[in-house]
């Protein structure tokens, strides 16, 4: 049983520069969602996707954030001109809809981003 | 809006101790109540779930009974374990027009031997 898998693991960058980070899902799961979690906090909710379609964006997306799931499957996070505060952990998460909002949603192992 | 409080840690006991993790919420209609669990460098994930009002989660001797008089979905365990040492997480799901889970603070138990 594959569960929702996430790469890099970690990835430690220079201020300004550009980092994508991508998601593969649990196969067969259509919805698909994008987290941060900051050392000490919960996660925060950044996007979720139904199918290839972005159905909601949280405010803590910037314009310098973007989330794309072309075909369905496999999502991407990309940050452009990150900055010190992007530095967290970037979970992944899917899910199978319908299947009510007592489903599960499966989370990945996270990439943790460090901005230097 | 939405939310989620949980009890500050962290939570130090002994093993084989009692453990109450509390959690209450906030929100509107009838959501979906989780206690994710997150080890050191590790993903979430799931402990157990409720999707009604008096509903009772459990899992691996862990329970958490869905309170709507009370807006509670406190965490117990009889006897704790060195290996239960982690981050709880508790959440909420399936308020109006949105599939987000909405998470609290996290609440760090220590179980020492």
């Amino acid at each position: 049983d594959t569960g929702v898998s996430q790469d890099p693991r970690h990835k430690i960058t220079k201020r300004g520069q550009n980092v994508t980070f991508r998601c593969d899902p649990i196969s067969e799961h259509n919805r698909l969602y994008w987290y941060r979690q900051t050392l000490g906090q919960g996660p925060e909710f950044l996007t979720y996707f139904q199918n290839e379609a972005q159905l909601e964006k949280s405010r803590l997306l910037s314009d310098r954030f973007s989330a794309e799931r072309p075909k369905g499957s496999f999502s991407t996070l990309e940050i452009q001109r990150t900055e010190q505060g992007d530095s967290a952990m970037y979970l992944c998460a899917s899910s199978l809809n319908p299947g009510g909002f007592g489903n599960t949603i499966y989370f990945g192992e996270g990439s943790w981003l460090t901005v230097v | 809006g939405n939310s989620v409080t949980q009890m500050e840690g962290p939570v130090t006991l002994s093993e084989e101790a009692f453990l109450t993790i509390n959690c209450t919420y906030t929100a509107t209609g009838y959501p979906s109540l989780f206690w994710y669990v997150q080890y050191p460098g590790e993903g979430l994930q799931l402990l157990l779930k409720a999707t009604k009002a008096d509903d009772k989660g459990s899992n691996k001797g862990f329970e958490a009974t869905y309170r709507k008089e009370t807006t509670s979905f406190h965490l117990e365990k009889g006897s704790v374990q060195v290996s239960d040492s982690a981050v709880y997480f508790c959440a909420l799901r399936g308020t109006y027009n949105t599939d987000k889970l909405i998470f609290g603070t996290g609440t760090r138990l220590q179980v020492f031997p």
